[in-house]
Parts: C-alpha cells; sequence; structure tokens
C-alpha cells in the first residue's frame, strides 16, 4: 500500500512565523506536490518536484518555496506565514513512468494550518 | 488553462438511491481520475481511466471516460451513509514533454440521509 504521511494534522502559527510541513512517502515515488485546499476553491497546486533537487512552480507559488533533499520527503516553506495562508494542505506521491506520464497520486491525510 | 467544471456541487438524497455526477472540461484529457475525500482527511484514489470510451468498476461505483476525451461521469449504485463525502474528479493531459500537473474539480458534496 502507498503511505504517505504529513508531519502534522494540526498547526496553529502565528503570523510572521516560519513554517515548515513535512511530506514522506514511503514508495520510491519520483514526483511529489504540494496543494492547497480551501472551500469553493477545490484543490490548487502549490509546488510539485519530479527528482531530487528539483521542483518547478505550480499554480499558486506566491509565498510558498519547498526543498527535495531526499527522494522520499518533499518539505513546504511558508518563509512569513500571513493569515491568508490559513488553509488546509494536502502532500500527494506518484510513480513517474517517464515522457511526462505519472501515476495516479496518492495523498497524504493533510495538515490544517491556522495562522493567526 | 484548462478548467474543469464538475456537477452538481451538492447532492443530498436517500440511502439506497443511485448517485450520478460528471465533469466536463474545456480541453481534452487523456486520464481521468475520481477520488473522494472524508471530513478532516486526504484525497482517496477510486477509480482511475485511461482510454477514450472505457467504463471501469469498482464495487457499487461505475466510471467512464467520455468518447469526446473531454468529460467523465462517476454513478454509485445503492447509496449507503459511508458513502458521504467530497467527490472531486482530476483530469491529466500528456502531450510530449513533461506534464505532471493534475486539474481537479470543485468536487461534489454528497449526504446521504439514512
Amino acid at each position: 500500500d502507498v503511505k504517505v504521511t504529513q508531519s502534522s494534522r494540526y498547526l496553529v502559527k502565528r503570523t510572521g512565523e516560519k513554517v515548515f510541513l513535512e511530506c514522506v512517502q514511503d514508495m520510491d515515488h519520483e514526483n511529489m506536490f504540494w496543494y492547497r485546499q480551501d472551500p469553493g476553491l477545490g484543490l490548487r497546486l502549490i509546488y510539485f518536484s519530479y527528482d531530487v533537487k528539483m521542483k518547478e512552480k505550480g499554480d499558486i507559488p506566491e509565498g510558498y518555496s519547498v526543498s527535495r533533499e531526499k527522494k522520499e520527503r518533499f518539505s513546504l516553506i511558508l518563509e512569513s506565514a500571513s493569515t491568508n495562508q490559513t488553509s488546509m494542505y494536502l502532500c500527494a506521491s506518484s510513480l513517474d513512468y517517464g515522457q511526462g506520464r505519472q501515476e495516479t497520486q496518492y495523498f497524504g491525510p493533510g495538515t490544517r494550518l491556522l495562522v493567526l | 488553462g484548462q478548467q474543469l467544471n464538475q456537477s452538481p456541487q451538492s447532492m443530498f438524497i436517500q440511502e439506497g438511491e443511485d448517485v450520478s455526477m460528471n465533469c466536463t472540461s474545456s480541453s481534452i484529457f487523456n486520464t481521468w481520475l475520481w477520488y473522494k475525500q472524508d471530513p478532516g482527511e486526504g484525497p482517496v484514489l477510486l477509480i482511475a481511466l485511461y482510454k477514450a470510451g472505457e467504463l471501469t468498476s469498482n464495487g457499487r461505483l461505475t466510471a467512464q471516460f467520455g468518447i469526446t476525451r473531454k468529460d467523465s461521469f462517476l454513478n454509485i449504485s445503492a447509496s449507503i451513509p459511508s458513502d458521504v463525502g467530497i467527490y472531486f474528479c482530476a483530469g491529466q493531459l500528456v502531450a510530449g514533454g513533461s506534464n505532471y500537473k493534475l486539474t481537479f474539480g470543485k468536487g461534489t458534496l454528497l449526504t446521504v440521509n439514512p
């Protein structure tokens, strides 16, 4: 079974704090993704990575950065948290078949972040 | 960019009823996925479709990849209370080079009255 785990289920931070969200997958997947989910807006892609040390911007990268130092771990960083970053953050991973073809994405349980 | 319209936005049904929801796209996809999300959890894959016209079942769930490659539907037969949740469609287009992004619909919230 594919397992994607996220470091925290719930997180409360203050405006201006640096926030790290960690995601780990145990299936040797090449691709990893960070989404945020907000009511009425669905899932929006923040960043993704198709290899160690590689990253690409998704649809809403502003205010976020990522780090992929090891294949199994993909970190999302909020350099200076703001209240509009209060959201549910979902990590996903997928197996890469090459030439942009990926197996389906498997999601972690999510981290609900509240920025005060 | 690509957009997915998922409908209906929400459904309130009686236990035992059948359910149908669909997604339409402004452009073609070559993969359609259906996910379910329980409250407070991440989405879980239900069905994956890789070929136009493909009809796939998973228990009481049936999904089809539309012939035009711009739409897909999901049916749930004989609904039960644990079917409650948000159902998402997602599409992917691979057209040479790298394209790892999924485009998601906004979800259908299903409520089942016992």
